[in-house]
């Protein structure tokens, strides 16, 4: 079974510094994707970047990007240029290939992230 | 058209009372899913409909009850819930994995959030 830790207690960053949100996991597939996804308080699950497990790059998406660490089996997401905006709870989640119709995505506990004017 | 709607966005309902949550979808995704999540917690995966299928109940209270129309729209039958059931429900889709292909995220909507008085 797959498994995403995220163990961060609640972050604080100062508005246009960056952040580094901690994220690692566990499957013995060798095909999976990672995801992050960003809630704020208003609902609605925001899909932010997406890393494959045989992508030779990270993946970068404006000012997200995906410090991926096959080795170490972890999957850091870097916010450069914090806005107040970004407050908000972080997700991280994975979903393995299946070998049957479909397959779960299978999320973190989540990190709280303010940011600081 | 990229977008999972969810409606209502707020609903207030008594215990004998029976309501419907409603999620519709236009980007072609043949697999839909139903979460529930309390506050700061991540979402707990309820139902999912493969090509409008039941394919994934986890154990869920009778009391819900999930219907998938058509492969546009899910459906959330409420009846005689708990207090305890109250919660925002979130609705995503997503396209089934093929292997050999992109392992693609969830589409989520905006949520419910529900009241149980």
């Amino acid at each position: 079974a797959q498994k995403i830790t995220q163990t961060q207690p609640g972050m604080f960053v100062q508005e246009k510094e960056a952040v580094t949100l901690d994220c690692t996991y566990d499957t013995s597939d060798p095909s999976y994707g990672l995801f992050w996804y960003k809630q704020p308080s208003s609902g609605e699950m925001i899909f932010l970047i997406y890393q494959g497990s045989y992508d030779q790059q990270n993946a970068t998406e404006g000012r997200y990007s995906l410090n991926f660490q096959k080795a170490r089996k972890s999957a850091n997401l870097v916010i450069s240029a914090s806005q107040l905006g970004d407050s908000a709870m972080y997700f991280c989640a994975m979903r393995i290939m299946p070998t049957g119709a479909n397959s779960k995505l299978t999320f973190g506990k989540g990190i709280t992230l303010s940011v600081r004017p | 058209d990229t977008e999972v709607t969810q409606t209502p966005k707020h609903l207030v309902m008594g215990m004998t009372n029976k309501k419907s949550l409603k999620c519709e979808q236009h980007m072609g995704h043949r697999a839909m899913y139903w979460y529930k999540q309390k506050a700061k917690k991540p979402p707990e995966l309820m139902f999912v409909y493969s090509y409008e299928k039941l394919s994934i109940n986890e154990s869920v209270p009778s009391r819900f009850s999930p219907e998938c129309p058509n492969s546009s729209l899910l459906n959330l039958h409420l009846h005689a819930l708990q207090p305890e059931d109250s919660a925002l429900y979130l609705c995503a889709s997503s396209q089934i994995l093929s292997r050999g292909h992109l392992i693609y995220g969830y589409t989520f909507g905006s949520g419910t959030r529900l009241t149980v008085v």
